[in-house]
C-alpha cells in the first residue's frame, strides 16, 4: 500500500525551529518529486515547497523562503522540512504529498498531516 | 485572497447534480491543467480529479472535471450524503512559479 507518513509536529516558541520527517512507504521514492502542503486552522491549503526525486532541485513559496529547507533521503525513503525562524502565521497542519505520476502538478498521495502550533 | 476563485459554499439534495466552479486567469488555468481535491471533515485532502477531467483509479464517476478559458467547474452528479467536504482547486501558475490553489468549496448535503 502508497503510504505517507508525517512526524515531528508540536508546540513552538516563535522564533524557534522544528524538523518534520515523512515517511513514504509502498512506492519507488526517488522517483517522484515531493512536495510539503500546509493548512492553517480554518483556512485552505497553502502550497509550501517541492523538492525534485533526486533532491537536486528545491522550490519555495515566498513567505517559507529563506527560513525553511526541504531535503530527502532516498536511502531511508524520508522527506524532511526543516523549519526556522518560526513565526504565529506558520501555525498549521503540514501534509507531505506525492506529485502523479502522469501530471506532477498533481498531488496523489497524501500524508496524515502533523501539526505545528507557534505560540509564546 | 486565493488566486483561484471559488464560491465558499454550495449545496444540493440527495440525488442531485451539483457543481463548483474555479475561476484564474491566463496565467493558470488559461495555460495549465487544473486538479480537484476532497477534504472530508478532519482528514487530509485526497485527489480527486487530474489534468481537467482524469479521475484517478477509486474515484467514482459521479465525480467529472471540465475546462474552458480560464475558468474549470467540478461537477458531482448522484449526491450522496458522504459527499460533503470541502472541494479545492488548483493550478500551476506561471507568474508566481508555484502550484495555486483555490480558496475551497464547502459542500453541504441537504
Amino acid at each position: 500500500e502508497v503510504q505517507l507518513l508525517e512526524s515531528g509536529g508540536g508546540l513552538v516558541h516563535p522564533g524557534g525551529s522544528l524538523r518534520l520527517s515523512c515517511a513514504a512507504s509502498g512506492f519507488t521514492f526517488s522517483s517522484y518529486a515531493m512536495n510539503w502542503v500546509r493548512q492553517a486552522p480554518g483556512k485552505g491549503l497553502e502550497w509550501v515547497s517541492t523538492i525534485s526525486g533526486s533532491g537536486g532541485s528545491t522550490f519555495y513559496a515566498d513567505s517559507v523562503k529563506g527560513r525553511f529547507t526541504i531535503s530527502r533521503d532516498n536511502s531511508k525513503n524520508t522527506l524532511f522540512l526543516q523549519m526556522s525562524s518560526l513565526r504565529a502565521d506558520d501555525t498549521a497542519v503540514y501534509y507531505c504529498a506525492k506529485v502523479h505520476q502522469l501530471d506532477p502538478m498533481a498531488f496523489d498521495i497524501w500524508g496524515q498531516g502533523t501539526m505545528v502550533t507557534v505560540s509564546s | 485572497q486565493s488566486v483561484l476563485t471559488q464560491p465558499p459554499s454550495a449545496s444540493g439534495t440527495p440525488g442531485q447534480r451539483v457543481t463548483i466552479s474555479c475561476s484564474g486567469s491566463s496565467s493558470n488555468i488559461g495555460s495549465y491543467t487544473v486538479n480537484w481535491y476532497q477534504q472530508l471533515p478532519g482528514t487530509a485532502p485526497k485527489l480527486l480529479i487530474y489534468s481537467n477531467n482524469q479521475r484517478p483509479s477509486g474515484v467514482p464517476d459521479r465525480f467529472s472535471g471540465s475546462k474552458s478559458g480560464t475558468s474549470a467547474s467540478l461537477a458531482i452528479s448522484g449526491l450522496q450524503s458522504d459527499d460533503e467536504a470541502d472541494y479545492y482547486c488548483a493550478a500551476w501558475d506561471d507568474s508566481l512559479n508555484r502550484v495555486v490553489f483555490g480558496g475551497g468549496t464547502k459542500l453541504t448535503v441537504l
